[in-house]
């Protein structure tokens, strides 16, 4: 079946370092590509997301995401986080499929961040 | 003021009850979903609907049940065939940009069976 992995269920990091939150998906053909974020109380939001074109994709708050197909990965980065950024993140993917239409978004089980000030 | 709205916010109920929570969206998207969110798992499709009368079963739906009569509601019925109700649940709709589609989530509704 097809799955997406988040590796990392609960990121402890201190302000100011640097985050990479990893996943991979085991999709062989074209696929949409989405991280969202989850606040304390707050919707799931989107944070940023790849349909085609340049790998390397930015989203909102300074977040950033690179698609390396040949490792069936999109890795969640950003280069200093805040105490703000305490949340959880979920990544999820869905297949492209001939003719245009979509398969259904497969989400990742969530990582957990916690960032101490 | 666009959006999605999912009530009530806390919803409890005892054991063999059906409850139904409400999705509810003015966004004008023909594709509406229903996700179930527990702790460790992520979200997993429970129904969906592309269109107005219209609905198919998604990962898990058993003991669940859908309508969609009107486009911007898409409610969910959890019965008491359901064997662990105890969760958040989340809607979602979509819109179709740039060829590829986005969704949209609401903010959840927690319900609780004892």
């Amino acid at each position: 079946a097809q799955s997406v992995s988040q590796h990392n269920h609960h990121v402890i990091l201190s302000e100011a370092a640097s985050l990479e939150l990893g996943c991979n998906y085991s999709y062989g053909g074209t696929v949409n590509l989405f991280w969202y974020v989850q606040y304390p109380g707050q919707h799931l939001q989107l944070l940023l997301k790849y349909f085609s074109g340049d790998p390397l994709v930015k989203g909102i708050k300074g977040f950033e995401a690179e698609f390396i197909k040949s490792k069936f990965s999109f890795n969640l980065r950003k280069p200093s986080v805040q105490w703000s950024d305490t949340a959880e993140y979920f990544c999820a993917v869905n297949e492209l499929r001939r003719g245009g239409s979509q398969g259904n978004l497969i989400f990742g089980k969530g990582t957990k961040l916690s960032v101490k000030p | 003021d666009g959006g999605i709205t999912q009530s009530p916010k806390y919803l409890f109920r005892k054991e063999g009850q059906n409850v139904t929570l409400s999705c509810e969206q003015n966004l004008n998207h023909d594709a509406m979903y229903w996700y179930r969110q527990d702790p460790g798992q992520g979200l997993r499709l429970i129904y969906y609907s592309q269109i107005v009368n219209d609905f198919q079963k998604g990962d898990i739906a058993e003991g669940y049940s859908v309508s969609r009569e009107k486009k911007e509601s898409f409610p969910l019925t959890v019965t008491s065939a359901q064997k662990n109700p105890t969760a958040f649940y989340l809607c979602a709709s979509s819109v179709r940009r740039g060829g590829r589609y986005e969704q949209y989530f609401g903010p959840g509704t927690r319900l609780t069976v004892t």
